[in-house]
């Protein structure tokens, strides 16, 4: 089993849509849990990050982290064509910087 | 803020020659620093953390006399691919901290390595 799992997609959804973006993992030592954006052939951009359980919100996204689960979500409100790129979840544990990344959903908002 | 900039955006080499890309955090102090490797539709893979003024803690099966990496300062570090081969061709991406309460790494825009 790899340590984070993530659908690649492709995703496509209509302009206005809520977006679900998920991760399962296996390490039960990862505490801090991150989302990226890729737009194609760019570095990935950091959107949000969480530390341990719990929800937090910024503009149109929210992180959920359900450690019991072992399971994280990105949702993505009235989603926007600017939106579409590739979505990769990352994370790690409290010991030391290393982040173990999915492998990315591809997105496409369609106008 | 935390904005990483990486220079140069792509590059061709002939094979066996050495390539360097710089990667510059530009509006803070980086702690640390990290490079990747990512394969078309995969993920990243991490090669090497470095820490400024020390050597660099490489991942395993990355060749550290192949993917010569310095910290030199807060804001600079560098990569080079020695003796450059077709099968080093990548999407080569940087990343530095500065250390927050969550080690967040923010991302360079990363740089496309052709050797031919």
């Amino acid at each position: 089993q790899k340590e984070v799992e993530q659908d690649p997609g492709p995703l496509s959804v209509p302009e206005g849509a809520i977006v679900s973006l998920n991760c399962t993992y296996s390490n039960s030592a990862f505490q801090y849990f991150m989302w990226y954006r890729q737009y194609s052939r760019k570095g990935p951009e950091l959107l949000m990050y969480t530390y341990s359980s719990g929800n937090k919100e910024d503009g149109r996204f929210t992180a959920q982290v359900d450690k019991s689960s072992k399971y994280i979500s990105l949702f993505i409100r009235d989603s926007q064509p600017s939106d579409s790129a590739t979505y990769l979840c990352a994370m790690r544990d409290g010991s030391n910087y290393k982040l173990t990344f999915g492998k990315g959903t591809l997105l496409t908002v369609n106008p | 803020g935390a904005v990483v900039s990486q220079h140069p955006s792509r590059v061709i080499c002939k094979s066996g020659t050495s390539v360097k890309i710089e990667c510059r955090s530009l509006d803070f102090q980086a702690t640390t620093m990290f490079w990747y490797r990512q394969f078309p539709k995969k993920s990243l893979m991490l090669m090497a953390t470095s820490n400024e003024g020390s050597k660099a803690t490489y991942e395993q099966g990355v060749e550290k006399d192949k993917f010569l990496i310095n910290h030199a300062s807060l804001t600079l570090s560098t990569l080079t691919v020695t003796s450059a081969h077709p099968e080093d061709s990548s999407f080569y991406i940087c990343s530095a901290s500065s250390g927050g309460r969550a080690l967040e790494q923010y991302f360079g825009p990363g740089t496309r390595l052709t050797v031919t």
